[in-house]
């Protein structure tokens, strides 16, 4: 139990376009979905953290604007990352939590994104 | 805002060996202390956890331990075997309000165990 998918586990793309990044619990209804980031041979940096159907919380430093957020159901959500550019490079992970699986975070397998 | 901070950030043992990493937090309101184990190009998988009603928790060759007074918990794996070599990363919670509760990690520990 307590699986969490990711898709697409990796993609390139040309800078200035945007990517699209979807995150799902597949067997647990997930009230709380979490972005980070992750850069090589570093820890995770928590981006933002959003509950179904509200407004995302970002941390500080993340741009709202450039990383958008949406949790529209209690399976899915999405991080899609705006006129991305090479400095956005980077491995993506979702993780995902509820009170079904005692406030655990279990984590999707990372999307890697390259920008050209 | 909470501060993890995980020491040290290389390991090398002998296969065999114990191996003990520790961490240190700020929030005192922090009550969920997990640790992740992650190979290269995976996802982080939960090892072992514990709660701020706990001091120690075992399973089978890992253990956890947490002083809440020191802010510090540390995960100790025995009889390391050379699968265990990955890098491992402490975490602590964080309350974010009416959006719940969030990890914030600590810098992560590559061990390496030789056999």
């Amino acid at each position: 139990g307590a699986v969490v998918s990711q898709h697409p586990s990796w993609v390139i793309c040309k800078s200035g376009t945007s990517v699209k990044i979807e995150c799902r619990s597949l067997d647990f209804q997930a009230t709380t979905m979490f972005w980070y980031r992750q850069f090589p041979k570093q820890s995770l940096m928590l981006m933002a953290t959003s509950n179904e159907g509200s407004k995302a919380t970002y941390e500080q430093g993340v741009e709202k604007d450039k990383f958008l957020i949406n949790h529209a159901s209690l399976t899915l959500s999405t991080l899609t990352v705006t006129s991305a550019h090479p400095e956005d490079s980077s491995f993506y992970i979702c993780s995902a939590s509820s009170s079904d699986t005692s406030y655990e975070q279990y984590f999707g397998p990372g999307t890697r994104l390259t920008v050209t | 805002g909470e501060n993890v901070e995980q020491h040290p950030s290389t390991l090398s043992v002998q296969e065999g060996d114990s191996a003990v990493i520790k961490c240190t937090y700020s929030d005192s309101a922090s009550n969920y202390f997990p640790w992740y184990k992650q190979e290269l190009g995976k996802r982080p998988q939960l090892i072992i956890d514990i709660r701020s009603n706990v001091g120690e928790k075992k399973d089978q060759r890992i253990a956890v331990t947490l002083n809440k007074t020191a802010k510090h918990f540390s995960l100790h794996i025995t009889e390391t075997q050379p699968e265990d070599s990955a890098v491992y990363f402490c975490a602590a919670s964080i309350v974010l309000g009416q959006a719940g509760t969030a990890l914030i990690f600590g810098k992560g520990t590559t061990l390496s165990v030789s056999s």
